[in-house]
């Protein structure tokens, strides 16, 4: 079985500061990787597709890069709005987590 | 646009059984692939089952294998989930979410449904 690994699990930063997320697939998934954003009592939103595509609507300092095993999700500012939990996917699989906080 | 709404909070006892469902609009349940999720309080997102286009079959995440049945009424576009022999640990946030076919991810979400196992 494919295994995910999502790190880190919770970060802090600053309105503006570049934010990464990776995720490492156990096995090569090509590029089936996606990027979900989850607020608190909400519904999990899509943001990134096929490891790099942008969904529809999502604003573009957000993007993410990768295929094979390893994947990375970026913020590259940080809005108050970006608070959330973050995902990946792969299938049927969901990694950890990661919660991103403002310092 | 897809529009998922699902059904109402529930609260049941241990060894029941609970049904959520999910409205379907703006598309038909016929051209989407239904899955479910859920979230334990506290807890990260974990897949239950789904449609699968390529076997045309519903296919359920071996920890739930025996214990769930996703069934679609296409006369309404409703989902449906039955989880039965209820435990405290499935107390959750039930969420239904879609795929379009040929794709790998979930880009539409029902707004979840928690279901609370207590005795």
């Amino acid at each position: 079985d494919i295994q995910m690994t999502q790190s880190p699990s919770s970060l802090s930063a600053s309105v503006g500061d570049r934010v990464t997320i990776t995720c490492q697939a156990s096995q090569d998934i090509s590029n089936y990787l996606n990027w979900y954003q989850q607020k608190p009592g909400k519904a999990p939103k899509l943001l990134i597709y096929d490891a790099s595509n942008l969904e529809t609507g999502v604003p573009s300092r957000f993007s993410g890069s990768g295929s094979g095993t390893d994947f990375t999700f970026t913020i590259s500012s940080l809005q108050p709005e970006d608070i959330a939990t973050y995902y990946c996917q792969q299938y049927d699989l969901f990694g950890g987590g990661t919660k991103v906080e403002i310092k | 646009q897809v529009q998922l709404v699902q059904s109402g909070a529930e609260v049941k006892k241990p060894g029941a059984s609970v049904k959520v469902s999910c409205k379907v609009s703006g598309y038909t349940l016929t051209e989407l692939s239904m899955h479910w999720v859920r979230q334990a309080p506290g807890k990260g997102l974990e897949w239950m089952g789904g449609f699968d286009p390529e076997d045309g079959e519903t296919i359920y995440a071996q920890k739930f294998q025996g214990r769930v049945t996703m069934t679609e009424d296409t006369s309404t576009d409703t989902a449906y989930m039955e989880l039965s022999s209820l435990r405290s640990e499935d107390t959750a946030v039930y969420y239904c979410a879609t795929k379009n076919y040929g794709d790998y991810y979930f880009d539409y979400w029902g707004q979840g449904t928690l279901v609370t196992v207590s005795s």
